[in-house]
């Protein structure tokens, strides 16, 4: 079936490396993708998000990239803090009033 | 910034009790809030979909007449959960995405409900 997916579900890095995670998308139909921050016990936060026309958008320490050639999303996080620590969802849109399919969620854990 | 609110945040409650968990969006209109559900160390499932005036759309296998949906204004959708049991206990979160022409969906800050 159609699903949103995560290669990685738990990710290890220090404090001041470079961050990569990474999501698979299975629906060529989905034109808008979201990546969202939760830390425990709180609701998703918006980190970045790209339409399917763009293959790369950058945030503030945050990088995007979209290869819909073989339906991949990522995330890069720059110098990652401890405050990043998290769990990470990659999110699927298809049409402007389409509702969100939620990946895996990948956890984020930064050694100081 | 748009800011979405939740109450309570914690909630315990006796196995056969109802309980109402509201969702506001605090600084901005939604015409659409949804409701999601979270087990632990697992990802949002989507429950239902609200439109501010009308009935809201329930994903499947969501029993409409357990997780009741009322979104009566622009900025403010209830669920009530009905003579809950235990294996309703979760984490329920909700998310109001603003007027028409906008895409993003803002999170509430999540509500735990533990059934007794």
């Amino acid at each position: 079936g159609e699903s949103v997916g995560l290669h990685l579900p738990t990710l290890s890095v220090q404090e001041g490396d470079n961050s990569i995670i990474n999501c698979a998308y299975s629906n060529s139909a989905s034109d808008y993708f979201i990546w969202y921050k939760q830390e425990s016990g709180k609701g998703p936060q918006f980190i970045i998000d790209i339409r399917s026309n763009m293959d790369k958008r950058q945030g503030q320490r945050v990088t995007v990239l979209l290869n819909k050639t073989v339906k991949h999303l990522s995330l890069q996080i720059a110098a990652t803090q401890p405050g990043d620590s998290a769990v990470y969802f990659c999110a699927e849109k298809r049409g402007s009033q389409g509702n969100l399919i939620f990946g895996k969620g990948t956890k984020l854990s930064v050694k100081p | 910034g748009a800011v979405v609110s939740q109450h309570p945040s914690r909630v315990i409650c006796k196995s056969g009790t109802s309980v109402k968990i509201e969702c506001r969006s605090l600084d901005f209109q939604a015409t659409t809030m949804f409701w999601y559900r979270q087990f632990p160390k697992k990802s949002l499932m989507l429950m239902a979909t609200s439109n501010e005036g009308s009935k809201a759309t329930y994903e499947q296998g969501v029993e409409k007449d357990k997780f009741l949906i009322n979104h009566a204004s622009l900025t403010l959708s209830t669920l009530t959960v009905t003579s809950a049991h235990p294996e309703d206990s979760s984490f329920y979160i909700c998310s109001a995405r603003k007027l028409i022409g906008k895409e993003t969906q803002y999170f509430g800050p999540g509500t735990r409900l533990l059934v007794l």
